[in-house]
């Protein structure tokens, strides 16, 4: 079974310009979060979806981050315009959705990550 | 409010040596996991174990072992003998049973290992 996986792997561009990221989940998960990590801090949540739902998007950082989830599959995550602070590795994961079942924490997958670079 | 803290912010040690990385955390819910993961330098992010609130026993796992202490909201995560290949940076993290089903993980700041041969 395929993991989660995030295109690209790496970005560079130049302040002022857009970026979108791609985040597509296992098969079946129905909970998604993206997750970022700013040169030498923690790694801090930016939101979850449920399906195409946004649960909760407190994390996202202003207005210049768009998140998405069309048909409930894939995400992305567009920055517009991008600025210097914006750089750092951009994390994805999904979830099944076990509620009501013994143990029913709903473990996170996470995918290998995008590194986004900003100059 | 929820907070984990990784008081070393790095920590060099030469192989064979035994290590101990810190982890405190602050939560309000009696209900919570903690985890440790950790991100070698291909980036990616390694799930190493998770461990929720009602289960207090120390785990071992081959070279790893962790110390969970309620009394002291500690975390703790030693590795024995330690190896080259254990370096890496090692981020504890913290989830609370969230409504809608947001179990979204609160991070330490993380601890850079290095290992010298």
């Amino acid at each position: 079974e395929a993991g989660v996986t995030q295109f690209p792997s790496h970005s560079v561009i130049e302040k002022g310009q857009t970026v979108t990221l791609r985040c597509d989940p296992i098969s079946g998960h129905d909970n998604l979060y993206w997750y970022r990590r700013v040169m030498g801090k923690e790694i801090k949540f930016l939101l979850h979806f449920v399906k195409e739902s946004k649960q909760d998007e407190s994390g996202m950082p202003n207005n210049r981050f768009l998140a998405e989830r069309t048909g409930g599959t894939y995400s992305t995550l567009k920055v517009q315009p991008a600025e210097l602070e914006d750089s750092g590795v951009y994390f994805c994961a999904s979830s099944q959705d076990l509620t009501g079942l013994a143990d029913s924490y709903n473990e996170q997958f996470f995918g290998p990550g995008t590194r986004l670079t900003v100059l | 409010a929820q907070k984990v803290t990784q008081a070393q912010t790095e920590i060099s040690v030469v192989e064979k040596e035994d290590v101990t990385l810190d982890c405190v955390y602050e939560t309000r819910d009696t209900t919570y996991y903690l985890f440790w993961y950790k991100q070698p330098p291909s980036g990616e992010l390694v799930f190493l174990i998770r461990r929720n609130s009602f289960d207090e026993q120390n785990e071992i796992s081959g070279r790893y072992s962790w110390n969970f202490q309620k009394s002291t909201s500690s975390f703790n995560f030693t590795i024995t003998a330690s190896q080259v290949v254990d370096s890496a940076v090692y981020f504890c993290a913290l989830s609370e049973a969230g409504s809608f089903n947001n179990y979204q993980l609160i991070w330490g700041a993380g601890t850079k290992l290095i290992i010298k041969p």
